[in-house]
């Protein structure tokens, strides 16, 4: 079946150290979205991007890098620029020029100890 | 700028409707969305209207759309147990990036 996979699902990271998170889609989508999601702060957008090779930042970039080298893959790397990791993230993806629908992934839960 | 407002939290009886309202400030958004997310999960596309349109029914589920308030409500009729979740609302805004901004999410507690 078609969908969004995000690996790992639960992730522990020790402070200074840098953190992949992957996101795969084989939904042929083009463009494709990594959110982090606090409690009762809603999600908010670290990265996008639209086609391969191109990415933009979001609201939350800082610390925080992506790249998108194929259209199916889009992993979020948390560096150790990021003052405070410890969230959930959710990957998206969205067939262009639709009714705008987002497809989620599960999410990754990340706790820096 | 573009913000998405929500109550945090609403509690009903199974058996009961359930109403859950949202806000947002960006009026030339084509799209506003409701979207779903059960504990430990990603979020599912509950529904979703189009901004030339006042009201969506779809089974149990039911958007009204006030473009002129700025104000958008989810009814689910014969909440169910299996509703209990965190309900989002969504806005595409004035870009066609498929940036969407969500409100902070609705907690919906369904008492048997």
């Amino acid at each position: 079946d078609g969908g969004i996979t995000q690996s790992p699902k639960y992730l522990f990271r020790k402070e200074g150290q840098n953190v992949t998170l992957s996101c795969e889609q084989n939904l042929n989508h083009d463009a494709m979205y990594w959110y982090r999601q606090d409690p009762g702060q809603g999600l908010r957008l670290i990265y996008y991007s639209q086609i391969v090779n191109d990415f933009q930042k979001g609201d939350i970039a800082e610390g925080y890098s992506v790249s998108r080298e194929k259209k199916e893959s889009f992993p979020l790397t948390v560096t150790s620029a990021q003052k405070n990791p410890t969230a959930f993230y959710l990957c998206a993806s969205m067939k262009v020029r639709f009714t705008g629908e987002l497809f989620f992934g599960e999410g990754s839960r990340l706790t820096v100890l | 700028g573009e913000d998405v407002e929500q109550s945090l939290f609403l509690s009903v009886r199974e058996g009961d409707s359930s109403v859950i309202n949202c806000t947002y400030t960006d009026s030339s958004s084509t799209y506003l969305y409701w979207y779903k997310q059960e504990p430990g999960a990603g979020l599912q596309l509950l529904t979703y209207i189009f901004s030339n349109m006042d009201m969506k029914q779809d089974q149990r589920l039911t958007v009204l759309l006030n473009k002129k308030d700025k104000h958008l409500s989810l009814r689910i009729a014969d909440t169910q147990t299996g509703d209990s979740a965190i309900y989002f609302c969504a806005e595409n805004g004035s870009s066609n990036t498929g940036k969407l901004i969500f409100g902070q999410g609705t907690t919906l507690q369904v008492k048997p």
